[in-house]
């Protein structure tokens, strides 16, 4: 079954501290993949994708995400966090012309 | 050139009413996706509509829920004879073409809460 996990619900992270949020997903083609953030209240803004290509993905506001296809892994990382971080992150899995697959999320909070 | 736009943002309807919601996509976007957030839950996919056409539907609660996408107008999503298990946020996205996912814009969502 097609399915996108985020593991954590909640993580809380240091101002200035660095941050790994973690996806896997599980997906009979190979997918394309995609990091969504939700500020309270708002829509989904798209942080960054990953097609093909290098594996290493950059994106707005400082965000890199690594496709680890072995692992199965596409988790988003940032050296740094700001205070205006604390958002919704969700991963999601998809193919042309399909509809994506959105993991439940994982809630950031960042402490002073 | 705007956004994705959906309105209303917040809607409260009683148990029984009908809930229409609206979305106009970005100009040139022929492209519609309408995604549900049930709280503490991601986004599940609704529906895949192109001008005039419903491609994917299979996201859709068999009954009481029906969307369109005219050929002038925005995309409308309704929900009748709603009830509490439909409170919940609406997105939709849209894309200029069929492999969507290249370019997809959500919009900032309708929160319909039934009382």
């Amino acid at each position: 079954a097609q399915s996108v996990t985020q593991p954590d619900i909640h993580i809380t992270v240091s101002e200035g501290a660095s941050l790994e949020l973690r996806c896997n997903y599980s997906y009979g083609a190979t997918p394309y993949l995609f990091w969504y953030v939700q500020s309270p209240g708002q829509g989904l803004q798209l942080l960054l994708k990953y097609f093909s290509g290098d594996t290493l993905v950059q994106g707005i506001k400082g965000f890199e995400a690594e496709f680890k296809r072995s692992q199965s892994s596409f988790n988003l990382r940032k050296p740094s966090v700001h205070w205006s971080d604390a958002a919704e992150y969700f991963c999601a899995v998809g193919a042309p012309g399909t509809a994506l697959i959105f993991g439940k999320g994982t809630t950031l909070s960042v402490s002073s | 050139n705007a956004g994705v736009m959906q309105n209303p943002r917040h809607l409260v309807r009683r148990r029984g009413q009908e809930a229409r919601l609206r979305c106009s996509p970005m100009k040139g976007h022929s492209h519609v996706y309408w995604y549900r957030q049930l709280p503490e839950e991601g986004l599940k996919f609704m529906v895949y509509l192109q001008k005039e056409n419903i491609i994917d539907e299979s996201g859709m609660p068999k009954e009481r829920f029906s969307a369109e996408f005219p050929k002038e107008g925005p995309s409308i999503l309704r929900i009748q004879q709603v009830v509490r298990g439909d409170s919940a946020a609406y997105f939709c996205a849209s894309s200029p073409r069929a492999d969507w996912n290249t370019e997809a814009f959500f919009g900032q969502g309708t929160r319909l809460t039934v009382v």
